[in-house]
């Protein structure tokens, strides 16, 4: 079974700042995928980013840019220039790739992130 | 282009007594999913419908826990009956396929209590 790992229950930033998030996932498998979510307190998840694991290039969108170690089974976000309106909860999840069936997301447990003026 | 809606937000119960949660996933969408997210933890997979068929329940009470989307279209999501456990948020997703892997679009979630 697939799993993630966020070791960061809480971190915080200056506004204007960079902060990196951590992720670590388990797997057996080759092809799958890797996103961030953002859950602000309205509860609705939002898609930040997605990284496909045959890419060896980093996935990036705006602020938002990830460091994809495959063989260390790492996923980190980086959001630079924070600003107020990344403050939510950020999940990291798991989805399986077109060729292990089904597309269920798993997700960890969450980092919130507060940021500062 | 309008977004899953889920319906009602909130809802407090008593312990034993029944509840069901109601779905409309964006026009189009094939696939929808149930998830249950439990207070400091991310959500989990409840059920997976692919049109009206099941692909994946295999994390569902099912002593407690029913889904149903008998057209294709909107589901419900029933729980009888409720346990203190059972207190956490209900989000619904959709996405085009899970053939081809389109992304997932949440609903603004249940957030439910049991007492």
């Amino acid at each position: 079974a697939q799993t993630v790992t966020q070791s960061q229950p809480e971190m915080s930033v200056q506004e204007a700042e960079t902060v990196t998030l951590s992720c670590t996932y388990d797997t057996s498998e080759s092809d799958y995928y890797l996103f961030w979510y953002k859950q602000p307190p309205s509860r609705q998840m939002i898609l930040v980013i997605r990284q496909e694991a045959y890419k060896q290039q980093n996935a990036t969108e705006n602020r938002f840019s990830v460091n994809f170690q495959k063989a260390a089974k790492s996923f980190s976000l980086k959001i630079s220039d924070s600003q107020l309106g990344d403050a939510a909860m950020y999940f990291c999840a798991y989805r399986r790739g077109l060729t292990g069936g089904g597309n269920k997301l798993t997700f960890g447990t969450g980092t919130q992130l507060k940021v500062e003026l | 282009e309008a977004g899953v809606a889920q319906s009602p937000r909130y809802k407090i119960i008593e312990k034993r007594q029944s509840v069901a949660f109601w779905c409309n996933p964006i026009s189009g969408h094939a696939t929808l999913y149930w998830y249950q997210q439990i207070l400091g933890q991310g959500p989990k997979l409840l059920i997976q419908f692919q049109n009206n068929g099941v692909v994946d329940d295999s994390q569902l009470p099912k002593d407690r826990f029913s889904a149903e989307r008998l057209k294709g279209v909107d589901s419900t999501l029933k729980i009888q009956p409720a346990k203190l456990e059972d207190s956490a948020v209900y989000l619904c997703a959709s996405s085009l396929s899970q053939v081809l892997g389109y992304e997932q679009y949440f609903g603004p979630g249940t957030r439910l209590t049991v007492t």
